[in-house]
């Protein structure tokens, strides 16, 4: 059975600081997305990692997959206040195509 | 692009009743996925369909619990009889299968008294 865990869950921080969520997955699988999650609304995807050695970046986040280890991480850079959200990774089973979520990281940016 | 669209947004139902949950996946997207999200469990996939057929059941947690999808565009997820412990978000998610992300619809919430 594919676990996804990740951590930490919950994380408070200062802006201007740096940080980094981890994802670990039990079984094997070359595709794995991150998402965001704002307060009583949907998911919205962040990226798409695709391959060992992925990474990917958008403004302040940026996203790296190493198959072999079974990791994603997902890294912010020198954190702002709108960046507050729950973050989820979310893995992909090779051989079903099935999806599966990690318990998400509270990510809470004090201004 | 409309995006998946769920209904309804809110269902408040007592225990005991039938309580049908909708989804319109995204045009031409041949995944679609039924997930359960709570505080306690985080994001549960319940069930997903390749090209309108169920692959994977395993996460449905009881019999009271059944999903259909008869068409391309069409999905339903029922729960009979409704329990408090069903009170949850449910969300429905399509992707092009093979490498795309889920799309993700808005959610239904349910409340059970």
């Amino acid at each position: 059975e594919l676990k996804v865990e990740q951590n930490p869950l919950f994380l408070s921080m200062q802006e201007g600081k740096n940080y980094t969520i981890y994802c670990n997955y039990s079984t094997t699988s070359d595709r794995l997305y991150w998402y965001r999650q704002d307060p009583g609304k949907s998911l919205e995807s962040l990226f798409v990692l695709l391959s060992n050695g992925a990474v990917k970046q958008e403004g302040r986040l940026m996203a790296s997959l190493d198959t072999k280890a079974r990791l994603s991480t997902l890294h912010i850079t020198a954190a702002v206040h709108d960046l507050s959200a729950t973050y989820f990774c979310a893995v992909v089973l090779n051989r079903d195509d099935k999806i599966i979520f990690g318990k998400g990281t509270r990510l809470h940016i004090l201004p | 692009d409309a995006g998946v669209i769920q209904s309804p947004r809110h269902e408040v139902t007592e225990m005991g009743q039938e309580v049908t949950l909708r989804c319109k996946p995204i045009s031409g997207h041949n995944s679609l996925f039924w997930y359960r999200q709570t505080m306690m469990r985080g994001l549960e996939l319940l069930i997903y369909f390749n090209n309108n057929v169920p692959i994977d059941d395993s996460g449905m947690p009881e019999d009271r619990f059944s999903a259909k999808m008869p068409n391309a565009s069409f999905s339903t997820l029922k729960i009979q009889p409704s329990e408090p412990r069903d009170s949850a978000v449910y969300f429905c998610a399509s992707s092009l299968s093979g490498g795309s992300p889920l799309h993700f619809g808005n959610g239904t919430r349910l409340t059970v008294t």
